[in-house]
């Protein structure tokens, strides 16, 4: 079985300072995980993946996240934030050996970035 | 993502009506998958389906079936729609190696 757990349902920062957004996840299989971010009224775009290569993994905006295997923990960090950065985040986990690759989100972190 | 469209994009409806939502690609991806968002859950896994007439359920399947006739297309329907399946639905396919891919969404209102 496999779950996901984003420890904080908000997240405020100011602009300019370091984002940490939170992520514990649960698995039988070797992962694969990803972060998705959300803008208001908008779609789900990917941000980044983890699939057992890098354990620290780039995506896109300044974003990374680090996989922890020994923490089981993936949190995105981004070094400097952005007023654009403001939308609803959510971790996201996938089994690589369940055929179904089926995606179990976590129920998702909403950024706030104060000017 | 230009590969995916959902349709209709919005859609209001009475109780006990049923209602199909289409989901079309045009990559020929074996994988695809309808989600329900709400508010607090995150997305939910309502139905997937892994090739032509091959599918299965998520974990909030009961009041919805599906329907995969074609590779590209993947439909989702209510049989008597209830106000508590009104959501915002998000329609997926699987990239290989590359995760998911999600369409813009319907936003569905049961009144």
């Amino acid at each position: 079985a496999q779950s996901v757990t984003q420890l904080d349902s908000h997240v405020s920062v100011s602009e300019g300072t370091p984002v940490l957004l939170r992520c514990n996840y649960s698995s039988s299989y070797s992962p694969s995980l990803f972060w998705y971010v959300q803008h208001p009224n908008k779609g789900l775009q990917l941000l980044l993946k983890y699939t057992s290569a890098a354990t620290l993994v780039k995506g896109i905006n300044g974003f990374e996240a680090e996989f922890k295997k020994s923490e089981t923990s993936f949190h995105l960090t981004k070094p400097s934030a952005h007023m654009s950065d403001a939308a609803e985040y959510f971790c996201v986990v996938s089994g690589q050996m369940d055929s179904s690759y089926k995606l179990i989100f976590g129920s998702g972190t909403r950024l706030l970035v104060r000017p | 993502d230009a590969g995916i469209t959902q349709s209709p994009r919005h859609k209001v409806t009475e109780t006990g009506t049923p209602v199909t939502l289409r989901c079309h690609q045009t990559e020929n991806h074996r994988y695809m998958y309808w989600y329900r968002q709400d508010p607090g859950h995150g997305l939910r896994l309502i139905h997937y389906s892994y090739g032509v007439k091959d599918t299965d359920k998520g974990e909030v399947s009961d009041g919805y079936s599906v329907s995969r006739s074609k590779t590209e297309d993947f439909l989702l329907t209510l049989e008597s729609a209830t106000s508590s399946q009104t959501s915002v639905y998000f329609c997926a396919i699987k990239r290989e190696r590359a995760g998911a891919f999600f369409g813009q969404g319907t936003r569905l209102t049961v009144v």
